[in-house]
């Protein structure tokens, strides 16, 4: 497997525009994970899924951000409209019901300008 | 509220010298404690977890229930350990992890 894809890697996007970021988790795994890292907060949970649905997006900072998961193989995180405080990097991460490990893509590094 | 803290931000070691990262947790039952390492500008990957009492890469960690902490040691330092060091906290069913702010270390030659 080619563990947790994520794309853009990077993104440079101007103020007020929107953003998708998309992630692939690795085949088999049912819970699906959002991150935000930031030098000033850490590694923050934004929203997380299971068996394709919605179980807690209580870290999501506002309405501005949204994410859905389609199917088992596919999830988006949207910004609209972006503001340059949004400027962080974005992790997707799965893991299989059966086990405790998590497994991390390479993140996306988005820039608001 | 389950939470994880690192105190340090940063720490910068000497290579040979003995490392130590803290980690404390607050949780009132039976927690699992996990490290992850991210090495610049790549993904986080487990680096070990308390059950399996094991060591990777020459790091140890024990779980000390007692003074609820699950601090990462090495005792030789080398370059290639320079990177960022999250502790993390799961505690009962399938809850997602809870991550602290992490610690960079830096070893100097």
């Amino acid at each position: 497997d080619a563990g947790v894809i994520q794309s853009p890697r990077h993104e440079v996007t101007e103020m007020g525009q929107e953003v998708t970021l998309r992630c692939k988790p690795i085949s088999g795994h049912d819970y699906l994970f959002w991150y935000r890292q930031t030098m000033m907060r850490g590694l923050e949970l934004l929203i997380y899924f299971n068996n394709n649905v919605p179980i807690d997006d209580s870290g999501m900072p506002e309405d501005r951000f949204s994410a859905k998961m389609p199917n088992a193989s596919f999830s988006t995180l949207k910004i609209q409209p972006s503001e340059p405080r949004d400027s962080a990097v974005y992790f997707c991460a799965s893991r299989a019901s059966s086990g405790n490990t998590i497994y991390f893509g390479e993140g996306s590094w988005l820039t608001v300008v | 509220a389950q939470r994880v803290t690192q105190p340090e931000k940063l720490l910068s070691v000497f290579k040979g010298a003995p490392v130590e990262l803290k980690c404390n947790y607050s949780y009132s039952g039976s927690p699992e404690l996990f490290w992850y390492v991210q090495y610049s500008r790549q993904r986080l990957q487990l680096l070990l977890r308390h059950i399996s009492r094991e060591s990777i890469k020459g790091f140890t960690a024990d779980l000390n229930k007692g003074e609820t902490s699950f601090h990462l040691k090495k005792p030789f330092a080398q370059e290639e350990d320079s990177a960022m060091y999250y502790c993390a906290l799961k505690t009962s069913g399938n809850t997602p992890l809870v991550f602290g702010k992490g610690t960079r270390l830096s070893v100097i030659a």
